[in-house]
């Protein structure tokens, strides 16, 4: 059962555009989702957070978007650079007590390539 | 680099045989996790540490498989009876707890069984 869905494996966008990958989940308990950024050979890099109860968090040029009632969230990357070429993982978890097992049900990915 | 390592980067190894990982988490993190990840998957859960106590271990993570976490400082991950299903990056992660539970990975351990 997967609970944590990104339906697109792949995404170009032009550098300067805005980048914006998509993130589905089924569980309506999670109540943080975050976003990973991983180039090869290395782990997945923390981007950006948000809580089940915001419905937007900005970071610099990363906003996330969470929209509970479509259980979907977006992350916006604007102005997209070569060097955000990378493969982004959706992930979330669901707080269970101060020492339960906060474990991360992440997404399949989808690799965002930028064109020069 | 105060990050989390892993070591080694790659192991090979043939059918059969036993291999252990070791990953050394951020130094003031309690928590402590391993993933795995196949081609083209995100990264499954497999076990959780509270400092040296596994709190919780993934259906996932089969009777070959033994993760330990002595003192509450670094975690070793040990798979007996290596079987080519097993063939997977090994990715761990630690984290302080708290509001968003931000987990900080190494760079993983790439197990190729032969």
């Amino acid at each position: 059962d997967q609970q944590v869905k990104q339906n697109s494996p792949s995404l170009s966008v032009q550098e300067g555009r805005i980048s914006i990958l998509n993130c589905d989940y089924t569980n309506s308990m999670f109540d943080y989702f975050l976003w990973y950024k991983k180039y090869p050979a290395e782990g997945p890099t923390f981007l950006i957070s948000i809580s089940s109860i915001k419905d937007k968090n900005e970071d610099g040029r990363f906003t996330v978007f969470l929209n509970k009632s479509a259980k979907h969230l977006s992350l916006h990357i604007v102005p997209s650079q070569p060097g955000d070429s990378a493969v982004y993982f959706c992930a979330a978890f669901r707080f269970i007590s101060n020492f339960g097992n906060e474990k991360l049900t992440f997404g399949t990915g989808t690799r965002l390539t930028i064109i020069p | 680099d105060t990050g989390v390592s892993q070591d080694p980067r790659h192991k090979i190894t043939k059918r059969g045989q036993n291999v252990t990982f070791r990953c050394d988490p951020i130094s003031e993190h309690n928590r402590l996790y391993w993933y795995r990840q196949t081609l083209g998957q995100g990264p499954e859960f497999l076990t959780y540490f509270q400092n040296e106590a596994q709190l919780e271990k993934s259906r996932l993570l089969s009777d070959r498989f033994s993760a330990e976490r002595p003192k509450g400082s670094f975690s070793t991950l040990e798979i007996q009876r290596t079987e080519q299903g097993d063939s997977a990056m090994y990715l761990c992660a630690s984290s302080l707890g708290g509001g968003a539970n931000i987990q900080y990975f190494g760079a993983g351990t790439r197990l190729s069984v032969l």
